[in-house]
């Protein structure tokens, strides 16, 4: 069965602390994976990861993929309470049904003042 | 670009009555749309892919007959939840793949769904 398991479940820092995101996957069709923020609605895109060991970045947040040990680091630095939010990672195959997304668990992240 | 809507964004239900939930994709023509649940504290759950012109694919534990997708066009499908119960109430979000984006999937902003 496909699974996609994120750590922590959950996470309290204070603004400027550095936190990393885990997720891991066992999927049988893999093409990438995917970032997502979810504040109170529908996630909002962060990141896709095709290749390993290539850092993709946006601002603070950056991730990485290793596809031999079939997980993915979010690492966000400097983090504001804006930063509050649950991260959910995806992974996506090929073509036809398999282009669904398969979510991890989440990680809620609390960035406290 | 790449705007996806759905309505409503809120609606609350009686028992045993029956709600449609609309997704479209406002500029751009997607020849598939998923449709994913969300319980709180809970990620999200495809429940369907639903293919214009043709049947939907339903995820494994999701009733056919209780959750009815209509991908009548290139730009709406639908999803109506018949028989509503309490355990139902929860986050419906859709999400539209353009043919141009093979593997982009665009989010709606989802539907607050609660059974009373």
């Amino acid at each position: 069965e496909d699974k996609v398991v994120q750590s922590p479940l959950s996470l309290v820092v204070h603004e400027g602390d550095t936190v990393t995101l885990n997720c891991s996957y066992e999927v049988t069709n893999f093409r990438s994976l995917l970032w997502y923020k979810q504040e109170k609605k529908a996630p909002t895109f962060l990141f896709m990861l095709t290749s390993s060991g290539i850092e993709k970045k946006s601002g603070r947040l950056s991730s990485i993929l290793d596809k031999k040990e079939l997980f993915s680091i979010l690492n966000i630095t400097a983090t504001q309470t804006g930063d509050s939010a649950v991260y959910l990672c995806a992974t996506q195959g090929y073509g036809g049904a398999t282009n669904k997304l398969i979510f991890g668990t989440g990680t809620l992240l609390a960035v406290q003042p | 670009g790449a705007v996806v809507s759905q309505h409503p964004s809120r609606v609350i239900c009686k028992s045993g009555t029956s709600v449609k939930i609309e997704c479209r994709s406002l500029d751009f023509q997607a020849t598939t749309m998923f449709w994913y649940r969300q319980f709180p504290k809970q990620s999200l759950m495809l429940m369907a892919t639903s293919n214009e012109g043709s049947k939907a694919t339903y995820e494994q534990g999701v009733e056919k007959d209780k959750f009815l997708i209509n991908h009548a066009s290139l730009t709406l499908s639908t999803l109506t939840v018949t028989s509503a119960h309490p355990e139902d109430s929860s986050f419906y979000i859709c999400s539209a793949r353009a043919p141009r984006d093979s593997y982009e999937q665009y989010f709606g902003p989802g539907t607050r769904l609660t059974v009373t």
